[in-house]
């Protein structure tokens, strides 16, 4: 069965600093999507990135990166020189093949930025 | 284009009612999923629609029940309303059924059993 662990319960940090979150997944399948969403205190989602299992290249966005290690399965995310903004609860989520939609979520980071 | 809406954003329900939240997906998109976010629990996911059909169930009871309509919009019911059931109820909508479809989540409902 597939799962997501996200160790970092909370995670503090004054503005600038540099945080990473991180998201280790267990699938049996081979080919699968890892995700990002962040949840702001106004409870919505927001969709940040998406990557398949085939895609094992780094991204950055902006002051966003994220680095996918098939070898340890982990995609963590980093935020650069963070900003009070980044303040939220993150999500990991994983769905693999088969035809459905269903996301597995890890339980969340939440990040604290403070200025 | 107007993102997904649910209705209502709050509810406030007693012990052993009913209750039915609403979705109505991106336009053009024609698959919905529905979430529950408990403090305890995490996201968990409670079904998937597409076209109509259910095409994958969540591991909850028979209390939780949901249902599509043509216009892709979607309804989920729980009866016999438990303490227990109190989280924020989240829809998701795609394009189409499959995993490899962004998802795209509205605001949620926050539910409340007193």
């Amino acid at each position: 069965a597939q799962k997501v662990t996200q160790a970092q319960t909370e995670i503090s940090v004054v503005e600038k600093e540099d945080v990473t979150l991180d998201c280790v997944y267990e699938t049996r399948d081979t080919t699968y999507y890892l995700f990002w969403y962040k949840q702001p205190p106004s409870g919505e989602l927001v969709f940040l990135i998406r990557r398949n299992s085939f895609d094992e290249q780094n991204e950055i966005s902006g002051r966003y990166s994220w680095n996918f290690q098939k070898s340890t399965s982990s995609f963590n995310f980093t935020i650069t020189a963070s900003q009070v903004v980044d303040s939220a609860v993150y999500f990991c989520a994983l769905s693999e093949a088969g035809g459905y939609s269903t996301l597995t979520f890890g339980k969340g980071t939440m990040l604290l930025v403070s200025p | 284009k107007a993102g997904v809406t649910q209705t209502p954003r709050y509810l406030i329900k007693t012990r052993g009612q009913q209750v039915t939240l609403s979705c109505s997906p991106i336009s053009g998109h024609r698959s919905v999923s529905w979430y529950q976010q408990t403090p305890g629990q995490g996201l968990q996911f409670l079904f998937e629609y597409f076209s109509e059909t259910q095409r994958n169930k969540g591991n909850f009871p028979g209390r939780f029940s949901g249902r599509q309509f043509s216009n892709s919009r979607s309804e989920m019911n729980v009866s016999t309303l438990e303490l227990g059931d109190s989280a924020l109820y989240l829809c998701a909508s795609s394009l189409g059924a499959g995993h490899s479809y962004e998802q795209y989540f509205g605001p949620g409902t926050r539910l409340t059993v007193t």
